[in-house]
């Protein structure tokens, strides 16, 4: 139970950005948000993670809110190349557990 | 960039036989995973290994299934008689660990391709 809600698709168009949201209304207070994403044919690729404060790295920005219950995943500037599954997970114990994730269409 | 390196990419094999699958982790990880995803379904969690032992094994990973640390850089799956619905692609990941391997990002790797006819 990957005990996160994502939409099961969204669209954008290339070089515009996209923001990607999850819910985690459940989430413990020592629970990290994990991303990551999964393109076509290969195994799933870490974007990115934090626990409180938003985050950005060379990939993307996490912005989590305050409550913790929920984050959005912002792709600043998408590309053709950004087209795949994104999984958001919250960080268990001792694993992580996938969900179906958000398969991101990129129009050029 | 530290990768995780998966052979072989692909294999093929006749149900009830035996197949390893090979993963070399990043060097200072100290906790590794086996993942698998069936065609078309999500990617499923398997086992984690932790200082030398599974730390946590899923329903998926019953007696047919085994991993070994052989030596300081390989991590191993065994399935010891393959059956059709073995056939997914296998992913192995690692994370830094220390305490709680979920503060950590993981790094899969590329996978390993298994079809059992």
């Amino acid at each position: 139970d990957a005990k996160t809600t994502q939409p099961n698709s969204m669209e954008s168009n290339e070089e515009e950005p996209v923001h990607l949201p999850c819910n985690h209304s459940t989430i413990s207070g020592t629970d990290y948000i994990h991303w990551y994403r999964q393109l076509p044919s290969q195994g799933p690729e870490y974007v990115i993670h934090g626990l409180t404060s938003n985050v950005n790295n060379r990939m993307a920005s996490l912005a989590i809110a305050e409550d913790r219950k929920s984050s959005t995943l912002i792709l600043h500037r998408a590309t053709l190349r950004d087209a795949a599954v994104y999984y958001c997970i919250r960080g268990g114990a001792q694993k992580l557990v996938f969900g179906q994730g958000t398969r991101l269409t990129i129009n050029p | 960039e530290p990768e995780v390196t998966q052979t072989p990419s692909h294999q093929v094999t006749q149900m009830g036989q035996e197949v390893i699958l090979r993963c070399v982790p990043i060097s200072n990880h100290l906790y590794f995973y086996w993942y698998r995803q069936i065609l078309g379904q999500k990617v499923e969690f398997l086992v984690s290994f932790y200082n030398n032992e599974i730390s946590e094994k899923s329903e998926i990973f019953d007696d047919q299934f085994s991993v070994e640390r052989p030596d300081g850089s390989n991590f191993t799956l065994k399935i010891r008689s393959t059956k059709l619905e073995d056939s997914a692609m296998y992913f192995c990941a690692s994370s830094a660990g220390l305490g709680r391997p979920t503060n950590y990002g993981y790094t899969f790797g590329s996978g390993t391709r298994l079809t059992v006819v």
